[in-house]
């Protein structure tokens, strides 16, 4: 597609719910990141995807976040047993490292809100 | 380590220059970068600069890299309205290629 889709674009759940996210990232692109900003908070890393290679999940808060990239395009992040500290805007970019300066492309986000 | 610092907030006159500045810690970073992100937007990319320069100007916009000190700074010049927004530092590393971004600073600019 012509930039990095991502959704929903809001979503409200309950606490102790599970929730999906997805993110449809740039054709072609090989990289995949997900990051979380929480009111008043910078960018926290969660997790990034880099073609064929193992994902580096270092950036994962707990074992109830987990994602996964299928066929090496779309990407799913999902919070298990959602808490009232996961609400945040959850935004995902794609890159490709062989463009001169590696620019990250970001997606509009979800918001996140449990109640 | 990897950390990333910014001041949460600048606040500046229409017409003066904004002077945005950024620390890291991590020195083997390849690129740094400085996005903007609009309110209710994702993150654009505003100006990048590759890490064995010193200067790098692009219109209203200057980047200063101070390696020794591990100091980023993005100058706007003759801020306006529009300008309002949070500015992100971030780095980005060759062989990872994992960027690290910094915690944003919202700047204000009143008319």
């Amino acid at each position: 597609g012509a930039g990095v889709s991502q959704s929903p674009s809001n979503k409200v759940t309950e606490k102790g719910k599970d929730v999906e996210l997805r993110c449809d990232p740039i054709s072609g692109h090989t990289a995949l990141y997900w990051y979380r900003q929480s009111l008043g908070q910078g960018l926290e890393f969660l997790i990034y995807f880099q073609g064929n290679s193992a994902p580096d999940k270092s950036g994962l808060p707990s074992d109830r976040f987990s994602a996964e990239r299928t066929g090496g395009s779309v990407s799913t992040l999902t919070i298990q047993r959602t808490q009232q500290e996961d609400s945040a805007v959850y935004l995902c970019a794609s890159s490709s490292h062989d463009r001169p300066r590696w620019e990250a492309f970001f997606g509009q986000g979800t918001r996140l809100t449990v109640v | 380590g990897e950390d990333v610092e910014q001041s949460l907030f600048l606040s500046v006159r229409e017409g003066d220059s904004s002077v945005i500045n950024c620390t890291y810690t991590d020195s083997s970073s390849t690129y740094l970068y400085w996005y903007k992100q609009e309110p209710g937007a994702g993150l654009q990319l505003l100006t990048y600069i590759f890490s064995n320069m010193d200067m790098k100007q692009d219109q209203r916009l200057t980047v200063l890299l101070n390696k020794k000190d591990k100091h980023l700074s993005l100058r706007i010049a003759d801020t306006q309205t529009g300008d309002s927004a949070i500015y992100f530092c971030a780095e980005s590393f060759k062989g990872t290629y994992k960027y690290i971004f910094g915690t944003g600073t919202r700047l204000k600019v009143l008319a």
